[in-house]
């Protein structure tokens, strides 16, 4: 069954850096996701994007955050300059259509903020 | 605020048992679906159910959502220590492109 895949699983970066997490959701997918879970805190979302624009985005979702489809397989997160409190899990998650479809995530990349 | 809330927040059962978790949300909504995560890993969907739907069974599960209550529970049957995992529901709203996850209910299945 196809799976969407996220690289690195763990990532540990200096507070200050960029970082740039990497998803390569379901080929056939239209509707792309990220989400971020604190640890021991709920899912929350940041964004969604749907023909290479963001179709929508959270409070979180500030002007440190960027999203990319750079390529017609990939789909990135980037965080400008980092903060202790960016630490969390991050998920990436893909759909086929708009509404009532399931979404499908990836395993999430751990981010540990020093 | 959309976000659900899921009770209890914990529960022990016997393999075997059934387990019912419950949530419930504030607002209208296309539909709702539960997610079931391992500890450390990345969530896994398990049932759809849409807004106009009153049941939905898949497997051990049943699913029944009361769009009058704003709430939903989750009946996992016969279970198995292999269930022991964190539960969630997560509601599509209407009009939006995301999902609202609650707060979860962690499951234990004790052999």
């Amino acid at each position: 069954e196809p799976e969407v895949t996220q690289t690195p699983s763990h990532q540990v970066t200096q507070m200050g850096q960029e970082v740039i997490l990497r998803c390569v959701p379901i080929s056939n997918h239209l509707y792309f996701y990220w989400y971020r879970q604190i640890l021991g805190q709920k899912v929350e979302f940041l964004v969604s994007f749907y023909n290479n624009e963001i179709s929508e985005k959270s409070e979180i979702f500030d002007d440190q955050f960027s999203v990319e489809r750079p390529d017609g397989s990939n789909f990135t997160l980037k965080i400008r300059s980092t903060k202790l409190e960016d630490s969390a899990m991050y998920f990436c998650a893909s759909t086929q259509a708009y509404s009532n479809q399931p979404q499908h995530f990836g395993d999430g990349t751990r981010l540990s903020i020093l | 605020s959309q976000q659900g809330e899921e009770d209890p927040q914990a529960l022990s059962i016997q393999e075997g048992e059934n387990a019912t978790m419950n949530c419930s949300y504030k607002t209208s909504i296309n539909n709702l679906q539960w997610y079931r995560q391992n500890s450390g890993r990345g969530l896994v969907h398990l049932i759809l159910i849409r807004s106009n739907e009153r049941e939905k069974h898949s497997g051990r599960l049943r699913v029944t959502l009361d769009t009058s209550k704003k709430s939903s529970s989750l009946l996992i049957t016969a279970s198995r220590a292999a269930d022991t995992a964190s539960y969630f529901c997560a509601t599509f709203k209407t009009g939006a492109n995301n999902l609202f996850f609650g707060t979860g209910t962690r499951l234990t299945v004790i052999p």
